[in-house]
């Protein structure tokens, strides 16, 4: 119920091409879902977050989809980067005051020249 | 200049030693909490603290305490109980509205075992 099931684990792409990391769920209580970018050595920083209530939410090359009814969202990186390679976490958290998170396993993107 | 502070960077721990691993931050945020990092597994809570005096357990709190004495500040020791404690080891604090909750971490401190 408190999981948070990430994939893929890994991923490589194409410099110009889209990294897609998708994330899943089981609690309906969770309102809150962020992203989170981590360079090796260092960190996460919160990289952009959705509530429920929309479907998407874009903030530049960054883009998440959510589907509520599939109990799912995911992370799409469009005109991916060298500099875009880092550790990406999805996350969710419940309406409760007590600002938990809970992490998805965690994905490695690679994105080649 | 504001944010979070971890230290140290690197720390040793002998077997049977209890290490302190410290968490400062200026951001005057409420809530602070401790993560541990293994490869393949995210970040897993050991402890978190929503006020000063207060703090709960994780969901992996066996083997580590901490203390909140100060809004600042927010230690946590990795005792001897602790047998696998080779990690590294992420300190947050965060705020929030009705809209957003932020957690923002600090550099980290990664532990080895000699």
């Amino acid at each position: 119920q408190q999981q948070v099931k990430q994939s893929p684990q890994s991923l490589i792409v194409q410099k110009g091409g889209i990294s897609i990391i998708n994330c899943a769920y089981e609690n309906t209580a969770f309102d809150y879902f962020p992203w989170y970018q981590q360079f090796p050595g260092k960190g996460p920083a919160l990289l952009i977050a959705i509530r429920p209530d929309v479907s998407e939410k874009k903030e530049g090359r960054f883009t998440i989809s959510f589907n509520k009814s599939a109990k799912q969202f995911s992370l799409h990186i469009m005109d991916s980067q060298p500099g875009d390679s880092a550790t990406y976490f999805c996350a969710a958290k419940g309406s409760s005051n007590t600002g938990k998170l809970i992490f998805g396993q965690g994905t490695t993107l690679q994105v080649k020249p | 200049d504001g944010g979070i502070t971890q230290s140290p960077k690197y720390l040793f721990r002998k077997e049977g030693q209890n290490v302190t691993l410290s968490c400062e931050q200026n951001l005057n945020h409420d809530a602070m909490y401790w993560y541990r990092q293994d490869p393949g597994q995210g970040l897993r809570l050991i402890y978190y603290s929503q006020i000063v005096n207060d703090f709960q357990k994780g969901d992996i709190a066996e083997g580590y305490s901490v203390s909140r004495e100060k809004k600042e500040s927010f230690p946590l020791t990795v005792t001897s109980a602790q047998k696998n404690p080779t990690a590294f080891y992420l300190c947050a604090s965060s705020t929030h509205t009705e809209y957003q909750e932020t957690q923002y971490f600090g550099p980290g401190t990664r532990l080895l075992v000699l």
